[in-house]
């Protein structure tokens, strides 16, 4: 199975919302609803932010919020802050006890 | 608090072997499903291996099956990756990550990291 395809890039000012998405196949992404996000720093282990598609682990702001449609996962991070500058991966079930990440996404802040 | 340490990493030769430890802490480890998760420099995540924590069943990503193999130690408290016939592609940052809800990773490891060179 092919990895996630997610754009290379997103950007916004402090204040604004950004959204990224992670677009997968009728057999993984459209199939469950196992879609986590992932945000990672420089030189440090990645973090999950939303996992099930739209659950938020205890601590994770309520600025960042998931979605599905399709084939298609969103993660939207509202109030944009300079802290929330990073990597972002998605990652979902592939039906195959397996899991599959996307290519990641640099999120900058303006 | 939950706690994951791996240990393990260096640098190894095109076609030898390596094996990772991840000491777990702070929860009920045959309770937990457990992966291994890599990262090449400047490089995105790649899922590497998964044992189940009730079944113990294990599963691997098609670029290391039969080369790599995950176990663990119940009594432990430890996760293991053996890695044989190592190539460079395989040169990565590797995470050792506990299973949440919905195949979620919710705790990670600092990392390892494993150079294959010559």
């Amino acid at each position: 199975q092919s990895a996630l395809t997610q754009p290379p890039s997103a950007s916004g000012s402090p204040g604004q919302s950004v959204t990224i998405s992670c677009t997968g196949t009728s057999s993984d992404v459209g199939a469950y609803n196992y879609v986590s996000w992932y945000q990672q720093h420089p030189g440090k282990a990645p973090k999950l932010m939303i996992y099930e598609v739209t659950k938020r682990p205890s601590g994770v702001p309520d600025r960042f919020s998931g979605s599905k449609s399709g084939n298609t996962a969103s993660l939207t991070v509202s109030g944009l802050q300079a802290e929330d500058e990073a990597d972002y991966y998605c990652s979902s079930f592939g039906g195959r006890n397996n899991l599959i990440f996307g290519g990641g996404t640099k999120l900058t802040v303006l | 608090e939950v706690q994951l340490l791996e240990s393990g990493g260096g640098l190894v030769q095109p076609g030898g072997s390596l094996r990772l430890s991840c000491a777990a802490s702070g929860f009920t480890f045959s309770s937990y499903g457990l992966s291994w998760t890599r990262q090449a420099p400047g490089k995105g995540l790649e899922w590497v291996s998964l044992i189940y924590g009730d079944t113990g069943g294990t599963y691997y990503a098609d670029s290391v099956r039969g080369r790599f193999t995950i176990s663990r130690d119940t009594s432990k408290n430890m996760l293991y990756l053996h890695m044989n016939s190592l190539r460079a592609d395989d040169t990565a940052v590797y995470y050792c990550a506990r299973f949440g809800s919905g195949y979620s990773l919710d705790q990670w490891g600092q990392g390892t990291l494993v150079t294959v060179s010559s």
